[in-house]
């Protein structure tokens, strides 16, 4: 079945410590996003990506970075300057960054807490 | 940035009740989605509207693009308790803008 994979589903993190999100599409999207999600609030935006080797800031990168090596993959790493790393954290992809119709699609989330 | 103001921020009805919530922003957009999410899940594509006017359905659920660009409503009939989640719109400006979220519509539905 075609779709957005993210692991793990759950992820703990050590003061000081970098971890790395997963997010895996088979979709042949050329875009992949990546937000991040408080309690009782809506999706920020922390990178973009729209096309392999090539990648945006979004409204909340600090603390963050992203690579995009291979079109299926865009991983996400949670940097120890992140001084609050706690949320759900969602990937997405569409078909292109450039068209007027945009649709994202989403992977299940990744729950970040720290210890 | 743009910014999308939603409407009501959390709704408690009671099963069998219609549902009706809304979104609006400040410029016009060309698109707008309607997604839900489910407790620890992502959020899933429910409707996309195209042209100003359109009214579409999805089983239970119709959603409607404002006249103005500027806005766009979500209804519900007829809720079962699996309507439960958050509803978020989606509005994008012009073509290869980024998406804009609003700030989600928390449903309960008491059986």
């Amino acid at each position: 079945d075609g779709g957005i994979t993210q692991s793990p589903k759950y992820l703990f993190r050590k003061e000081g410590q970098n971890v790395t999100l997963s997010c895996e599409q088979n979709l042949n999207h050329d875009a992949m996003y990546w937000y991040r999600q408080d309690p009782g609030q809506g999706l920020r935006l922390i990178y973009y990506s729209q096309i392999v080797n090539d990648f945006q800031k979004g409204d909340i990168a600090e603390g963050y970075s992203v690579s995009r090596e291979k079109k299926e993959s865009f991983p996400l790493t949670v940097t120890s300057a992140q001084k609050n790393p706690t949320a759900f954290y969602l990937c997405a992809s569409s078909i292109s960054h450039r068209t007027t119709n945009e649709k994202l699609f989403f992977g299940s989330g990744t729950q970040l807490s720290v210890l | 940035g743009q910014q999308l103001n939603q409407s009501p921020q959390s709704m408690f009805i009671q099963e069998g009740e219609d549902v009706s919530m809304n979104c609006t922003s400040s410029s016009i957009f060309n698109t707008w989605l309607w997604y839900k999410q489910d407790p620890g899940e992502g959020p899933v594509l429910l409707i996309a509207l195209y042209k100003a006017g359109e009214l579409t359905s999805n089983g239970r659920l119709t959603a409607q693009f404002g006249i103005t660009r500027k806005d766009s409503f979500l209804n519900i009939s007829a809720s079962i308790p699996s309507d439960v989640g958050i509803y978020f719109c989606a509005g994008q400006e012009t073509s290869g803008s980024r998406l804009t979220f609003g700030e989600g519509t928390q449903l309960t539905v008491n059986p």
